[in-house]
């Protein structure tokens, strides 16, 4: 089993649309969670961080949830430059080092 | 100063060849990372320094070998490389290799082996 597992898509919508993004994570010790944007051939962005309580930042809201080991990431109101892969991010502390483990991501599409 | 300078940005050696990858950072960030990519697919941990210390290297062939000059440099130094070697590597760093949040990662190198 991946350690983190997300949908690969692609998600195709169109604009306007809103999109949701599942993540689930194997390991129950992680300890930090976040999405990361990645435009194709560029480096990976931080999009956001993810707390239980939710959060959410303008167009984008994530939640997790710890204990069925979930995250979700909703885009309302789609647009066009939100077309990218997005990561699904947790970390865990081994041998005094905390670790990312990128899911292997989420492609969105959004078309005119 | 908040980026990460990765150079070259692209690389093309032969199989015999030895190159360098480069990293800067002036974010006063002591704790630096190599990850490789391959399309499509997600980063892979590879090393990670921390006060220019070797801390973690995740079984990466020695065909690989990493160097810390100082706080603000990292080099992956290239030697006797095969085609699937080909991939994006991409330089990070953070504040400290015990927190798990503040990464910034550099525009990568994409290296072709041929």
């Amino acid at each position: 089993r991946k350690e983190v597992e997300q949908d690969p898509g692609p998600f195709n919508v169109p604009e306007g649309a809103t999109v949701a993004f599942n993540c689930t994570y194997s390991n129950s010790a992680s300890q930090s969670f976040f999405w990361y944007r990645q435009d194709c051939r560029k480096e990976p962005k931080l999009l956001m961080s993810v707390y239980s309580s939710g959060n959410e930042d303008g167009r984008f809201t994530a939640q997790l949830n710890r204990a069925s080991q979930y995250i979700s990431l909703l885009i309302r109101d789609s647009k066009l430059s939100d077309s990218a892969t997005y990561l699904c991010v947790v970390t865990l502390f081994s041998g005094g080092y905390n670790k990312l483990i990128f899911g292997a991501g989420t492609r969105l599409a959004v078309h005119p | 100063d908040t980026e990460v300078t990765q150079t070259p940005k692209h690389l093309v050696m032969g199989m015999t060849n030895k190159k360098s990858l480069k990293c800067e950072q002036h974010m006063g960030h002591r704790a630096m990372y190599w990850y490789k990519q391959k399309a499509k697919k997600p980063p892979e941990l590879m090393f990670v320094y921390s006060y220019e210390k070797l801390s973690i290297n995740e079984s990466v062939p020695s065909r690989f070998s990493p160097e810390c000059p100082n706080s603000s440099l990292l080099n992956l130094h290239l030697h006797a490389l095969q085609p699937e070697d080909s991939a994006l590597y991409l330089c990070a760093s953070s504040q400290d290799s015990r927190q798990g949040y503040g990464y910034t990662f550099g525009s990568g190198t994409r290296l072709t082996v041929v």
